[in-house]
């Protein structure tokens, strides 16, 4: 079973509006932790926002939030005032506590955001 | 600056030819990890090391072959590449792994545009 889903393979949002890109995770863990990385056109993974399962606020930075969810497990990423530069990949990934296999990052698929003009 | 180096980040080789993509932190990392990167896919774990001489398979190891000789560096080897191992390559590290680790995400290299013909 996938324990990272983006159901969105691809979105489209206008200029100056908000977006948000999905995520549902699945894990036993008491301890997680959730990210989000973009990856733009040239390729490189750049992080973004990061949530813990702990904490009690969602995250913010900058024009990104972190719309968490915990009973639902989910995890969406919210992008405020979009511009032109946010067009690119977006990954949701999954970190658990319990170490081992299942320490390692996990990703989902991804969405592809376009920003039109 | 803090950093992951790969090299190469575009190689064109033919089916059969062994070749050797390099992975080197600055940052004292223990943890450090190779994905492959398909469309539709996501990120695809190859393999991990959780520290010098220790490493584990991920999901995707088939074809390939990693060494952890020195905590900085983490080479993997296609020793007879096919053009199914055609995709995009990226290393990672993390400053630790297992339980604890969960609020500490990756920091990515730039990739490697492998293409095997």
């Amino acid at each position: 079973a996938q324990k990272i889903t983006q159901t969105q393979p691809g979105m489209f949002v206008q200029e100056k509006e908000a977006v948000t890109l999905d995520c549902t995770y699945d894990t036993s863990d008491q301890s997680y932790g959730l990210f989000w990385y973009k990856q733009p056109s040239s390729g490189e993974m750049i992080f973004l926002i990061y949530q813990g399962s702990y904490d009690e606020q969602n995250a913010t930075e900058g024009r990104y939030s972190l719309n968490f969810q915990k009973a639902r497990k989910s995890a969406n990423l919210v992008i405020s005032a979009s511009q032109l530069g946010d067009s690119a990949m977006y990954f949701c990934a999954m970190r658990e506590g319990s170490g081992g296999s299942q320490g390692n990052l996990i990703f989902g698929k991804g969405t592809k955001l376009s920003v039109k003009p | 600056e803090a950093q992951v180096t790969q090299n190469p980040r575009y190689l064109i080789t033919v089916t059969g030819k062994k070749l050797t993509v390099t992975c080197s932190q600055n940052m004292n990392h223990e943890y450090m990890s190779w994905y492959r990167q398909d469309p539709g896919l996501g990120l695809r774990q190859i393999y991990y090391s959780m520290n010098v001489e220790v490493t584990d398979k991920g999901d995707v190891p088939e074809g390939y072959k990693v060494s952890r000789k020195e905590k900085r560096n983490f080479p993997l080897i296609l020793e007879s590449p096919s053009p199914n191992q055609t995709s995009l390559y990226f290393c990672a590290s993390s400053l630790f792994h297992g339980t604890g680790a969960i609020n500490y995400g990756y920091t990515f290299g730039s990739g490697t545009r492998l293409t095997v013909v």
